[in-house]
């Protein structure tokens, strides 16, 4: 069971958009940044959005974050093919002092 | 441009050692914290350990407190992670990771991963 909970799939159609749920607590979500990954395939993850909100210096702004309380959120716009992946929440958790991950999601662009 | 380069997997039997390394390069090493993330075979990440940028403060996973060690070696510009009393749940692909800060839990650049395999 992992600490952060995210959906386990979520689906969209190409060009729509699509949002991912991650739930923590006060002592993670609550009280740090949270951060948000994209796993292709056989590959290693690829940090999309720090900060809660911020997006690293090549990521397109179709991909955006926001928090609020104990929980965030990514969004995808303009869905494409090239989005189907893993994506994962992160965060650490400050009484248990350990880094958390939600349990990741699934995106399928259908 | 930052680079992590994993090395040190393979198979080894159930409570035996191994010990990994990531060479890291295209920044200062110094100045940043860093973490090993695992993941199972089919399963999600997995944060392992972290590692203070001055090397004085670290952080386990309670499933390998005791048994695993993490450590760097600023000289040389890598982290390590010492294994031992392995057991076929850490069985995984073992990723080091860059810290965005000197100690977020944001991870800005991964390494390739090392496969670790514990089997008899």
């Amino acid at each position: 069971q992992s600490v952060l909970t995210q959906p386990p799939s979520v689906s969209a159609a190409p060009g729509q958009k699509v949002t991912i749920s991650c739930y923590g607590s006060n002592s993670n979500i609550g009280n740090n940044y949270v951060s948000w990954y994209q796993q292709l395939p056989g590959t290693a993850p690829k940090l999309l959005i720090s900060d809660n909100d911020k997006r690293p210096s090549g990521i397109p702004d179709r991909f955006s974050g926001s928090k609020y309380g104990t929980s965030a959120t990514l969004g995808i716009t303009g869905l494409q093919t090239g989005d189907e992946a893993d994506y994962y929440c992160g965060t650490w958790d400050s009484s248990l002092n350990v880094g958390v991950f939600g349990g990741g999601t699934r995106l399928t662009v259908l | 441009q930052v680079q992590l380069v994993e090395s040190g997997g393979g198979v080894v039997q159930p409570g035996g050692s191994l010990r990994l390394s990531c060479s890291a390069s295209g920044f200062t090493f110094t100045n940043y914290g860093m973490h090993w993330v695992r993941q199972a075979p089919g399963k999600g990440l997995e944060w392992v350990t972290f590692i203070t940028f001055d090397g004085t403060n670290k952080f386990y996973t309670d499933s390998v407190k005791g048994r695993f060690t993490i450590s760097r070696d600023d000289s040389k510009g890598t982290l390590s992670l010492q294994m031992n009393s392995l057991r076929p749940e850490d069985t995984a692909v073992y990723y080091c990771a860059k810290d965005l800060r000197r100690g977020s839990a944001i991870f800005d650049f991964w390494g390739q991963g090392t496969l670790v395999t514990v089997s008899s």
